[in-house]
């Protein structure tokens, strides 16, 4: 099956800093999706993206596809402390998700 | 979108019983995941649940170790059987919300804590 590699998987940053996290795949996925879980929460779909070098924006979050579509990376600008979770990205196989093992965000005040 | 809730929220159970968790969806639908995930881990797909079918098992897990049921487009059971203390874990259902052919995101159910000792 799909495998999807995601780094880091952890990081503690500063409130007002920025944040990425990446999603590598070894084959040409057809879409890939990110969710959001928060602490104690289960996972939250964000969005999903499907075309090449693809790019979407839902206020400080910043998330793209790769050209070649196996890598896509999440972006959060200028962190909040409601940014606390673990971020998921999820490749789309036939009619399943491999989930990616997590990036864990912390954020303090 | 779908609302989805489970049953028990959470549960302590022995070594060698089994239990059965309930996923009950707000409306009807076509495909119900199982998933399982540990402290701190990400999501592993246990299976998914057809109905009208036997469910599909994804390699690592069997239907003797976690039969599932689906009678209807809204109900799914998922079945931890003969448990070891290595099955205390989330377990959560999720279902797939179609739009059309590029949107199938994934809604989750609040899931279920399991803990045997």
């Amino acid at each position: 099956g799909q495998q999807v590699m995601q780094i880091p998987q952890y990081q503690h940053v500063q409130e007002g800093e920025d944040f990425t996290t990446y999603c590598n795949s070894s084959t040409t996925l057809s879409n890939i999706q990110w969710y959001k879980q928060r602490p104690g929460g289960h996972p939250v779909f964000l969005i999903q993206l499907v075309k090449s070098g693809e790019v979407k924006k839902q206020k400080r979050l910043t998330f793209q596809f790769g050209e070649a579509k196996k890598n896509s990376s999440l972006h959060i600008t200028a962190t909040q402390t409601t940014d606390v979770g673990t971020y998921f990205c999820a490749a789309q196989g036939y009619s399943t998700l491999t989930f990616g093992k997590g990036t864990m965000l912390l954020v303090s005040p | 979108s779908a609302v989805i809730s489970q049953k028990p929220s959470r549960d302590i159970c022995q070594r060698g019983t089994s239990l059965t968790i309930q996923c009950q969806v707000d409306s009807q639908v076509t495909m119900m995941f199982w998933y399982r995930q540990q402290p701190g881990q990400s999501l592993t797909l246990i299976a998914t649940a057809n109905q009208g079918s036997e469910a599909t098992y994804e390699s690592g897990f069997v239907i003797d170790k976690f039969p599932i049921s689906r009678p209807n487009l809204t109900f799914s059971t998922l079945t931890v059987s003969n448990m070891s203390p290595e099955d205390s874990s989330i377990y959560l259902c999720s279902v797939e919300a179609y739009r059309g052919s590029s949107y199938n995101e994934q809604f989750f159910g609040p899931g279920t804590r399991l803990t045997v000792l």
